[in-house]
């Protein structure tokens, strides 16, 4: 069964940089047929796709996050990551790792549980 | 940025009963919508895909139709365990532009 696990930071500070690493176990980040994103929902709000990637490295960011966005993998380690420059409190969120398909397929069917990061001095 | 809107905000349901939730798009995507149940402290669980396609495991008491830009998500006899967020989200483009959520529906206990 696969399974998603993000870990990382609960607290930055202003203006700091966000970052956040998911775990994949039970299959392979390399697998051709998926891509690997982030997803993050304030509290008591809605959802918005922060980005994708590719195990060869392809990426790609939602428009209102790509100049602070960077996404990476590692697929030594079976693992990807997030960085969030230059946060604000409106960054404050939980933050989901979530598995893809692309084309008419590319829906989100595995979700890591989620880790809330605070923005706060 | 295509705007994804659902109706109603909140809907109240007795056990047993038929719920049917809205998601209206901007503009079309064609039948590339999906749906999520999302219960406190959990994250989202992909329930239709390609607009009425069941995922892997979920019940046949969801179903989805709709093309373009109006599409319903209908739970034919809610169960204790149905009462959560519903949220749609499009996936119209790929590579993708952006993809987007709906700001979801809450379907309560009446």
């Amino acid at each position: 069964q696969l399974q998603l696990q993000e870990s990382g930071p609960g607290l930055v500070k202003p203006s700091e940089t966000l970052s956040l690493t998911c775990t994949v176990s039970g299959g392979s980040i390399s697998s051709s047929s998926y891509y690997w994103g982030w997803i993050r929902q304030p509290p008591g709000k809605g959802l918005e796709w922060i980005g994708s990637i590719y195990y060869s490295g392809s990426t790609y960011y939602n428009p209102s996050l790509k100049s602070r966005v960077t996404i990476s993998v590692d697929t030594s380690k079976n693992q990807f990551s997030l960085k969030l420059s230059s946060v604000t409190a409106a960054d404050t969120a939980v933050y989901y790792c979530a598995r893809h398909g692309f084309n008419i397929v590319a829906t989100f069917d595995y979700w890591g549980q989620g880790t809330l990061v605070t923005v706060s001095s | 940025e295509i705007v994804m809107t659902q109706s109603p905000a909140t809907l109240s349901v007795s056990p047993g009963e038929r719920a049917t939730l809205s998601c209206r798009a901007s503009q079309s995507v064609s039948s590339n919508l999906a749906w999520y149940q999302q219960k406190p402290g959990q994250a989202p669980r992909l329930l239709i895909y390609g607009a009425s396609t069941r995922a892997t495991g979920i019940p046949a008491r969801f179903s989805g139709s709709g093309s373009g830009t109006e599409f319903t998500l209908t739970i034919s006899s809610l169960q204790s365990e149905d009462f959560a967020v519903y949220y749609c989200q499009q996936y119209n483009n790929w590579p993708p532009e952006v993809w987007t959520f709906g700001q979801g529906t809450k379907v309560e206990i009446k």
